[in-house]
């Protein structure tokens, strides 16, 4: 079946503009994951939605990243005015569920979005 | 305080068993630890996952003491396609729990022909 895609796979955008970047997750799964991974680090959690649960944002680095989810369809992730500190691999997963305390469900990873912000 | 602690880097030969251990101290009680495999340009890949004891499957064998505060990847006979970073996972809650994952740098493995 599909995996999770994300697009663009590519963005170059100019200090200052706003860019948006889109996930779509595997149908049926109701947790969805943004991360950042900046140039040989790790990976950076941003946000997760669950089901219909309001949105844990405390990964958000600034006011100026936000996120949507459309029920437990496509997510997409806002940047307004890009820094260049903001360049970087943006990368979404998505699982069945959050999983219950102590349980890791496995996540399915997009091929990211490469942000580079001149 | 970081979750887990891991080696940033590791070299091995070709057709050698690889073992990448990491620290988690302070795990919670009802934590499972989980690792990941990140190709370049990909995003990670679910590898195996445990509790206690020694879990194994197609790719790979996950060692865990009884103490749970390590745990050991395992990797059989390494190729030059299992070069990869490596990322151990524990949960991020006060009380376990895997909501805001962080996967930190992980182990760079690098096989050697």
């Amino acid at each position: 079946g599909a995996g999770v895609s994300q697009s663009p796979s590519n963005k170059v955008t100019e200090k200052g503009k706003d860019v948006e970047l889109r996930c779509d997750p595997i149908s049926g799964h109701t947790a969805l994951y943004w991360y950042r991974q900046r140039l040989g680090q790790g990976l950076e959690f941003l946000i997760y939605f669950q089901g219909n649960s309001a949105p844990d944002k405390s990964g958000l680095p600034s006011d100026r990243f936000s996120a949507e989810r459309t029920g437990e369809s496509v997510s997409t992730l806002t940047i307004q005015r890009t820094q260049q500190e903001d360049s970087a691999v943006y990368l979404c997963a998505s699982s069945l569920t959050l999983g219950l305390a102590g349980v890791h469900n496995e996540q399915f990873f997009g091929p990211g979005t490469r942000l580079t912000v001149l | 305080l970081a979750k887990t602690t891991q080696p940033i880097s590791m070299d091995s030969y070709e057709g050698q068993e690889v073992n990448i251990t990491c620290s988690h101290n302070n795990i919670a009680t009802n934590d499972y630890i989980t690792w990941y495999q990140q190709f370049p340009s990909q995003g990670p890949r679910f590898i195996i996952q445990g509790y206690k004891t020694k879990v194994t499957n197609e790719v790979a064998s996950l060692f865990i003491p009884a103490d749970r505060k390590s745990s050991t990847l395992s990797l059989p006979r390494v190729s030059l396609s299992d070069t990869a970073v490596y990322y151990c996972l524990v949960g991020d809650g006060p009380s376990g729990g895997y909501q805001k994952v962080t996967f930190g740098t992980g182990t760079k493995l690098q096989v050697i022909p």
